[in-house]
């Protein structure tokens, strides 16, 4: 297997501009997570979907942060309108049988 | 309540010493427990897991961990590292609805 894909790997954008991140989890993995990780906060839970259906969102910072799961191989996270402040790294993951997590390896966002 | 801790943020050692880092947990029931590793601008690699069974876990690259209840830790070893070992390693607990909870992680440096 391949392993969690995600897409781009480096993003530079302006403030202001939309920002979409994606991600491919691993074939038959059932739950995926949305992670950002920066030097001053370390690793954050964002979202995590299950099925397809999104069931914990209470990490997503504020309403400019989006996430969606439209099928079982791919999930976007999408920011709009980006700010410096997002700047970070953003991993995706998916749950494997005995509830470990295989992560991406990540997208750095750079906002400037 | 239910949380990781990892006392160390960093701990250098001796390339072909014997290494040992710290996770204490906090958690009502049988632990689903895991180690991580990351290396500089990688992703998560699951090391080692443990749920069940034989209290001491191996893992890969050379690295094993030994679960005791009675002092609420999961200690990550390895008997002679080597300069690749330099990374962040995190400790992690499965939550409630498959969610990780993270340790603060501690950084490896290796002296030459």
């Amino acid at each position: 297997d391949a392993g969690v894909i995600q897409s781009p790997r480096h993003e530079v954008t302006e403030m202001g501009q939309e920002v979409t991140l994606r991600c491919k989890p691993i074939s038959g993995h059932n739950s995926l997570f949305w992670y950002r990780q920066t030097m001053m906060r370390g690793l954050e839970l964002l979202i995590y979907f299950n099925n397809n259906v999104p069931i914990d969102d209470s990490g997503m910072p504020e309403d400019r942060f989006s996430a969606k799961m439209p099928n079982a191989s791919f999930s976007t996270l999408k920011i709009q309108p980006s700010e410096p402040r997002d700047s970070a790294v953003y991993f995706c993951a998916s749950l494997g049988p005995a509830y470990e997590q295989y992560f991406g390896p990540g997208t750095r966002l750079t906002v400037t | 309540a239910q949380s990781v801790t990892q006392p160390d943020i960093h701990i250098t050692v001796s390339e072909g010493a014997s290494l040992e880092l710290r996770c204490n947990y906090s958690y009502g029931a049988t632990p689903y427990l895991f180690w991580y590793v990351q290396s500089p601008g990688q992703g998560l690699q699951l090391l080692l897991k443990y749920f069940s069974g034989d209290t001491l876990v191996q893992g890969i690259k050379g690295f094993e961990a030994e679960f005791k209840r009675s002092q609420s830790s999961f200690n990550l070893r390895k008997p002679s590292v080597h300069w690749s070992d330099a990374a962040e390693y995190f400790c992690a607990l499965r939550g409630g609805n498959y969610q990780l909870i993270w340790g603060a992680g501690t950084k490896l440096i290796i002296k030459p």
